[in-house]
């Protein structure tokens, strides 16, 4: 079974200091990865994701996150953080369950932007 | 287009109580699914539903039914709430359930059982 481990339950940053994220997973297949973000009293939106392809893949608000197969790590980045970032991320891995797809979540990492 | 909605967005039960949670979405999905959100543990899937008419168990139906009425609408049902159902709780959408698809999420329903 599919499963996703995100490295620190909190992360802060001041504003315009490199955000990173850390997501690495374990899968049986070739994976298909999500990460999606959290706004306060609000639903998941989805940042970017990766199928097949290009490892670096770019999302929205300036998010990216890098493939890496040898280290089975999905880790999202933001060159320069705004206030506006701060938010709950969570990472996916998406899996097969009879015929349909399951996303198998991270248990989340909250991240503060200091001004 | 107001993609995933869900009602209500708040309610306080009572142990014992019932209630129905209502996820509606209007993007022509197959595919939609109920989630949890715990503290910590990010979202569990509860049920899911691949197609209209059709409905299957997640990591963690125990305690709950769900009904997919139509294409739109896939419902959550909880006959005898417990407080350990106190929870956020999610519908998601996507299309053809293939793996790299996206899924959409409402706003959440926030649940306290007393």
């Amino acid at each position: 079974a599919q499963s996703v481990t995100q490295l620190g339950s909190h992360v802060s940053v001041s504003e315009g200091a490199l955000v990173l994220l850390r997501c690495n997973y374990s899968s049986s297949v070739p994976p298909y990865l999500f990460w999606y973000v959290q706004y306060p009293n609000q639903g998941l939106q989805l940042l970017l994701k990766y199928t097949t392809g290009a490892t670096l893949v770019k999302g929205i608000n300036g998010f990216e996150a890098e493939f890496k197969k040898s280290e089975t790590s999905f880790h999202l980045t933001k060159p320069s953080a705004h206030m506006s970032d701060a938010a709950e991320y969570f990472c996916a891995v998406s899996d097969r369950i009879q015929g349909a797809q399951k996303l198998v979540f991270g248990q989340g990492t909250r991240l503060t932007i200091n001004p | 287009n107001a993609g995933v909605t869900q009602t209500p967005k708040f309610q306080v039960l009572k142990t014992g109580q019932s209630m129905t949670l209502q996820c509606a979405q209007d993007m022509n999905h197959n595919s939609m699914y109920w989630y949890r959100q715990d503290p910590g543990m990010g979202l569990r899937l509860i049920y899911y539903s691949a197609s209209e008419g059709t409905t299957d168990k997640g990591e963690v139906p125990n305690g709950y039914n769900v009904s997919r009425l139509n294409k739109r609408e896939f419902s959550l049902r909880l006959e005898s709430a417990a407080p350990s159902q106190t929870s956020v709780y999610f519908c998601a959408s996507s299309r053809p359930p293939n793996l790299g698809e996206t899924q959409y999420f409402g706003p959440g329903t926030r649940l306290l059982v007393l």
